[in-house]
């Protein structure tokens, strides 16, 4: 069935240092994945996405892997921050009849930055 | 801030009843989904609309159905509202069906008594 998995529901961090938070999806045949951040009572806010002809996606601080061949995704954030604390989804384009535009979403990694 | 707002911010209603929840999407955005958020969990898509029709849903029962207007702005209704209803709900838009970002309101959160 259709799934996309965080590895770590929970990632402590050092302000300051740079976080990694990954997840697994199990669609081959996706194409489009998507980060986002959710803070406490918020909607989820974009941070980066990425689309299955590239590898790797740059933002500001923060860095997106792809890995095809494992079903990969990875989020790097540079220069850790209080600001950062929240909730990290990732998320993929749903494949096949009546399923694009459908997100399917990870259970999510909580961040927290320690000052 | 997004540009896509809903409301109510909050709502609380009674096993049984019905009810509708509002989202306007960002400007020039003409698709817009709604997606179930159960606390500790990932949101769930529920139905995307574009152009006013239903354009892709998911594993929700009929109870759960919502309208596009002319203006992109969109409404969600649930009907025979059950305690496994309450959740946050969030309307997201997008520029366009598939393949693009979805932005995100603030959501609903409606708990069913």
């Amino acid at each position: 069935g259709e799934s996309v998995g965080l590895h770590l529901p929970t990632l402590s961090v050092q302000e300051g240092d740079n976080s990694i938070i990954n997840c697994a999806y199990s669609n081959s045949a996706s194409d489009y994945f998507i980060w986002y951040k959710q803070e406490s009572g918020k909607g989820p806010q974009f941070i980066i996405d990425i689309r299955s002809n590239m590898d790797k996606r740059q933002g500001q601080r923060v860095t997106v892997l792809l890995n095809k061949t494992v079903k990969h995704l990875s989020l790097q954030i540079a220069a850790t921050q209080p600001g950062d604390s929240a909730v990290y989804f990732c998320a993929e384009e749903g494949q096949g009849s009546g399923n694009t535009g459908k997100l399917i979403f990870g259970q999510g990694t909580t961040l927290q930055v320690k000052p | 801030e997004t540009g896509v707002t809903q409301s109510p911010t909050h709502l609380i209603k009674t096993r049984g009843q019905q009810v509708t929840l509002r989202c306007s999407s960002q400007s020039g955005h003409n698709t817009v989904s709604w997606y179930q958020q159960a606390l500790g969990q990932g949101p769930q898509f529920i139905f995307q609309y574009y152009r006013e029709e239903e354009n892709g849903r998911g594993n929700f029962p009929p109870r759960f159905s919502g309208l596009q207007f002319p203006n992109y702005s969109s409404e969600l209704n649930v009907n025979a509202l059950e305690l496994d209803d309450s959740a946050l709900y969030l309307c997201a838009s997008s520029p366009s069906t598939a393949s693009d970002t979805q932005y995100f309101g603030p959501g609903t959160r409606l708990t069913v008594l």
